[in-house]
């Protein structure tokens, strides 16, 4: 199977745009995670979508929002871009009905706002 | 806020040695994962040990998990220049929660 796939893979915004990003899950997987991973706070939960839901989300405020297709595919977008948003953004799949609890990282979007 | 602490926070030793890597955490948890992640790239999932499970093996790696101590070790045997990477706990809180809380991971060099 193919693993799950991010676009883009970098990408450099100024502070105020928004951004989109890409995540497209492993075949079968109904669940996709998205996780931001900074040197000074580590990776930290945003949200989970399950079949189109938003299941589980993070402690991040409003400008950090996402959704999910009918092929599971998800993105997210954030909005009124702060410096601070510079980050690895990683999302990961797994099947989400609890048959597997691991859960399969892409190779993630590196946002650098400036 | 992490969930999980980890010690130490980078390792270095020679190739062939053990590494050991430690990992606490603060509420009760479903499940517990340990995670690699080379040179800032995605995390690859190494072991998954649940919360009724004591050790578990996968080829060169052992993880224990303390349930009353809220703690979890990572061995490595046999170390390899290939194993350097940054290592990670993350813990499930509760079943189908799908939300790994993550410790701030371990830096693992192995010297040739």
């Amino acid at each position: 199977k193919a693993g799950v796939t991010q676009t883009p893979r970098y990408l450099i915004k100024t502070r105020g745009q928004q951004v989109t990003l890409s995540c497209s899950p492993i075949s079968g997987h109904r669940s996709v995670s998205w996780y931001q991973q900074t040197p000074g706070q580590g990776l930290q939960f945003l949200f989970e979508y399950f079949s189109e839901t938003q299941r589980n989300k993070g402690n991040f405020p409003g400008r950090f929002s996402g959704r999910q297709f009918s092929n599971s595919r998800s993105e997210m977008n954030v909005s009124t871009l702060e410096l601070g948003d510079s980050a690895l953004y990683l999302c990961a799949s797994s099947p989400g009905d609890g048959s597997s609890y691991e859960q399969y990282f892409g190779p993630g979007t590196r946002l650098t706002v400036t | 806020s992490q969930q999980g602490e980890e010690d130490p926070q980078a390792l270095s030793i020679q190739e062939g040695e053990n590494a050991t890597m430690n990992c606490s955490y603060k509420t009760s948890i479903n499940n517990l994962q340990w995670y690699r992640q080379n040179s800032g790239r995605g995390l690859v999932h190494l072991i998954l040990i649940r919360s009724n499970e004591r050790e578990k093996h996968s080829g060169r790696l052992r993880v224990t998990l303390d349930t009353s101590k809220k703690s979890s070790s990572l061995l490595i045997t046999a170390s390899r220049a290939a194993d350097t990477a940054s290592y990670f706990c993350a813990t499930e809180l509760f079943q189908g929660a799908q939300k790994l809380v993550f410790g701030q991971g371990t830096r693992l060099t192995i010297n040739p």
